[in-house]
């Protein structure tokens, strides 16, 4: 069982360069998130989504985008690469919105932006 | 304020030490509570959930105050393989239909022999 998936797990970029990181999971689950998480922070929401076609803002949206076309799969684009967005990129998802169910995390996307 | 206030460590202590956590909400309307564990460059991991009447597991025991909007988490007999980050995690609604994890910035843990 492949739980969520994160492809790549790092990349370097240019600035101004765009690129998707993709998460993709196979529980069936209908919440996913994006997180980013900077050196001894914690981790910060970017966007979510409640099911396939449905997505919105978390705390910091500036600078991505996202799209839910299946239960399966959500991406995270970034058109404009800048410095600040260097972070590590956390995937998640949870079956239903509310409980005790603990979110299933991705291994991460290291991101550098130069 | 933060959403979710933590110590701010690092916290540097011998094995067989009892280390404590302490974590403030803000928002009354949270719904539930964790305690996750972040290993250096690692995608973070569920320790334990909390609950109001406190819960414990192994060398771990957590405590919820709702009253006053606090969590704890207690490590006793604390072992070389604890140390990581430890992060208060809140279950809060967001937006119009969500709700998302909300974390604290993390608390470092350090255990030497």
């Amino acid at each position: 069982n492949a739980g969520v998936t994160q492809t790549p797990k790092f990349r370097i970029l240019k600035i101004g360069q765009s690129m998707t990181l993709q998460c993709t999971q196979d529980m069936n689950h209908n919440y996913m998130y994006w997180y980013r998480q900077d050196p001894g922070m914690g981790l910060k929401l970017i966007y979510y989504s409640v099911g396939a076609g449905i997505t919105d803002k978390g705390e910091v949206p500036n600078g991505y985008n996202v799209s839910r076309s299946t239960t399966e799969d959500f991406p995270l684009r970034l058109e404009l690469a800048a410095p600040s967005q260097t972070s590590v990129y956390f995937c998640a998802s949870i079956s239903a919105g509310g409980g005790n169910q603990p979110q299933h995390f991705g291994d991460g996307t290291r991101l550098s932006i130069l | 304020r933060k959403e979710v206030e933590q110590d701010p460590g690092p916290f540097n202590v011998p094995e067989g030490a009892t280390v404590a956590f302490n974590c403030t909400y803000s928002n009354s309307a949270s719904q539930s509570f964790f305690w996750y564990r972040q290993d250096c460059r690692k995608e973070p991991k569920l320790l334990m959930s909390v609950y109001s009447s406190g819960n414990e597991d192994g060398r771990f025991t957590a405590q919820l105050n709702r009253a006053s909007q606090y969590i704890s988490l207690l490590i006793r007999d604390s072992k070389l393989s604890d140390s990581a980050t430890y992060l208060c995690v809140v279950r809060s609604s967001i937006h119009q239909a969500g709700t998302a994890l909300i974390f604290g910035k993390g608390t470092t843990l350090s255990v030497s022999s």
